[in-house]
């Protein structure tokens, strides 16, 4: 599985926007980039994915650049629950590899 | 609740014993996953089933084994405890073999003493 890199920490105000970025410059044709997330003491949750268009769902947006080699997170107004570690995952196939977990970034959010 | 069940939540054990951690996937799911999560390592992959049958392992050390039964629940047995097993221990379970979704259990927390 190919590598991400993510900013060890970050901080973010309450009911503001939130953009976790990750960079893949060794991203492959066939990676969909994952993004997990893990709320203090319990275990990761999965928040979305994508391969090369930006996809919304209920918890968040995925911004996945022109050339792939990086992606953004974006919480629309972040709340004291979204206070974890996030996760970027490139998985080959989309489905076929496992799930292999970097350090991610632990987010912060203030009131 | 995300629907996988593991049990038991929190184990104290000594050094030199054996533990049995148990896990149900999400109703339907046939794949279980196990990962490790000490604050050193974060989470590492262990090991995969699905319906059954061994799939992909991991870092998984030799004193450690699983097996998925018929009614697709699993186990991950640790023997030969150290201190260093002491950790988190996360079961996931996904549809089928990949699954775009895994969902995981709130873990089971091993203290080796």
């Amino acid at each position: 599985d190919a590598k991400t890199t993510q900013p060890n920490s970050m901080e973010s105000n309450e009911e503001e926007p939130v953009h976790l970025p990750c960079n893949h410059s060794t991203i492959s044709g066939t990676d969909y980039i994952h993004w997990y997330r893990q709320l203090p003491s319990q275990g990761p949750e999965y928040v979305i994915h994508g391969l090369t268009s930006n996809v919304n769902n209920r918890m968040a947006s995925l911004a996945i650049a022109e050339d792939r080699k990086s992606s953004t997170l974006i919480l629309h107004r972040a709340t004291l629950r979204d206070a974890a570690v996030y996760y970027c995952i490139l998985r080959y196939g989309g489905s076929q590899g496992n799930l292999i977990f970097g350090k991610g970034t632990k987010l912060s959010v203030k009131p | 609740d995300s629907g996988v069940t593991q049990t038991p939540k929190h184990l104290i054990t000594a050094t030199g014993q054996r533990v049995t951690l148990r896990c149900s996937p999400r109703s339907g799911d046939l794949s279980v996953y196990w990962y490790q999560q000490s604050l050193d390592q974060g989470l590492q992959f262990l090991i995969q089933y699905y319906n059954g049958e061994e799939r992909a392992k991991g870092n998984i050390l030799e004193r450690f084994s699983a097996q998925q039964f018929p009614d697709l629940h699993s186990e991950l047995n640790l023997s030969s405890l150290e201190l260093g097993d002491s950790a988190l221990y996360f079961c996931a379970s996904s549809l089928t073999t990949g699954g775009y979704g895994y969902t995981f259990g709130s873990g089971t927390r091993l203290t080796v003493v």
